[in-house]
């Protein structure tokens, strides 16, 4: 089992629809938990980043972690069609220059005009 | 927020050459530099980690012998990927952790032919 999963997609929703993005993971001692943005031959960009359980709103982007379910989600409101990539969950079991990120595999988007 | 400028930003060699990628860190010293390798259709996944002054940890089956990491200042750290073979065609990419707010380069699409 991977420590990390995440619905691959493809997923193709009309402008201005709410994605959710999910990932679940089995180790209970990450604490903190990452979404980014990727878009095809580009580095990763970070769009949300929370410490254990809770939400944190940023604009149309809203991260949700329930740590005892062991599950975290991305929302993005009034999605566009520059929102579609490939959006990646991270996470890592504690903070330091010397933590390691385990990543998702990513679910691609694609937000249809 | 802090910026890492990664080059070359592709590259096709021929089995059997050596390939260097650069990542510089801009607006910041880092102690230390995480890199990423992604296969396609896969999760990033941390190969090693480079620390100034100090010689690189890498992750369980990564060979050291092949992907030489140098670290060569605060400002600069280098992947070497030596006598490189097809499937060392891959995306790599490094980011200097947490303490830089999870930055990531924009990445190398190595291609070996």
């Amino acid at each position: 089992q991977k420590e990390v999963e995440q619905d691959p997609g493809p997923l193709s929703v009309p402008e201005g629809a709410i994605v959710s993005l999910n990932c679940t993971y089995s180790n209970s001692a990450f604490q903190y938990f990452m979404w980014y943005r990727q878009y095809s031959r580009k580095g990763p960009e970070l769009l949300m980043y929370t410490y254990s359980s809770g939400n944190k709103e940023d604009g149309r982007f809203t991260a949700q972690v329930d740590k005892s379910s062991k599950y975290i989600s991305l929302f993005i409101r009034d999605s566009q069609p520059s929102d579609s990539a490939t959006y990646l969950c991270a996470m890592s079991p504690y903070g330091g220059a010397t933590n390691k990120l385990i990543f998702g595999t990513g679910t691609l988007l694609a937000v249809q005009p | 927020g802090a910026v890492v400028s990664q080059h070359p930003s592709w590259v096709i060699c021929k089995s059997g050459t050596s390939v260097k990628i650069e990542c510089r860190s801009l607006d910041f010293q880092a102690t230390t530099m995480f890199w990423y390798r992604q296969f396609p259709k896969q999760s990033l996944m941390l190969m090693a980690t480079s620390n100034e002054g100090s010689k690189a940890t890498y992750e369980q089956g990564v060979e050291k012998d092949k992907f030489l990491i140098n670290h060569a200042s605060l400002t600069l750290s280098t992947l070497t990927v030596t006598s490189a073979h097809p499937e060392d065609s891959s995306f790599y990419i490094c980011s200097p952790g947490m303490d830089y707010g999870y930055t990531f380069g924009s990445g190398t699409r190595l291609t070996v032919v």
